[in-house]
């Protein structure tokens, strides 16, 4: 069974500061791979879908990379900003589920 | 960590009927309920949010009247897609929220999913 992995579970950083959320997977054989923001209390929100073909995808001051081989994903955000500050889940995506990792409580500090 | 379970996890219906589907919290008391689908090759989206005795949430371009959602007690929560057409086909998911038994805080805990089929 496919398991998701987040490191760090919570990240604290300066406004401003550049950094890399990790997400690793076990099972390579995945459609997709997906980031999300969730905050308290409501759903998820999307931000950046990887295909599996698909090495990386941008979208404004973020920036989501997929290594199948290695079963790993990065979410880069650049430039943080206090509405930044959420949790950041990654989901990979088999035949017939999607797994979730356990997130990444970001809080960046003006 | 607490669990959530769909049923039925695979439906096959013919254009025009309804389907529901459930959605419930095992071991916690789920105050809110997020309902998602996910078209094939598209990321999965949020279409509505329920709180336990209030009427749900929707996401702008969901129909309400087109998928009912029911959340009449803490551990459980139905959608009804009805009049369902094929562009319905989709791979729907359940998650839950609470602070009792064995859910943390603001956590989501996500159901393992209902692949719809509408032929």
């Amino acid at each position: 069974k496919q398991e998701v992995t987040q490191i760090p579970a919570a990240l604290s950083v300066p406004e401003g500061e550049n950094l890399v959320l990790n997400c690793s997977f076990t099972d390579s054989a995945i459609y997709n791979l997906q980031w999300f923001r969730q905050d308290p209390g409501k759903g998820l929100t999307s931000l950046l879908l990887i295909q599996s073909s698909q090495r990386e995808q941008t979208s404004g001051r973020l920036n989501a990379s997929l290594d199948k081989s290695s079963g790993r994903s990065t979410l880069y955000i650049a430039a943080s900003q206090p509405g930044d500050s959420a949790t950041y889940l990654c989901a990979a995506e088999g035949a017939n589920n999607l797994f979730f990792g356990t997130g990444t409580r970001l809080t960046v500090i003006p | 960590g607490a669990v959530v379970s769909q049923h039925p996890s695979r439906v096959i219906c013919k254009s025009g009927t309804s389907v529901k589907i459930e959605c419930r919290s095992l071991d916690f008391q789920a105050t809110t309920m997020f309902w998602y689908r996910q078209f094939p090759k598209q990321s999965l989206m949020l279409m509505a949010t329920s709180n336990e005795g209030s009427k749900a949430t929707y996401e702008q371009g969901v129909e309400k009247d087109k998928f009912l959602i029911n959340h009449a007690s803490l551990t459980l929560s139905t959608l009804t897609v009805t009049s369902a057409h094929p562009e319905d086909s989709s791979f729907y998911i359940c998650s839950a929220s609470g602070t009792s038994g064995r859910a943390l805080p603001y956590e989501q805990y996500f159901g393992p999913g209902t692949r719809l089929t509408v032929t």
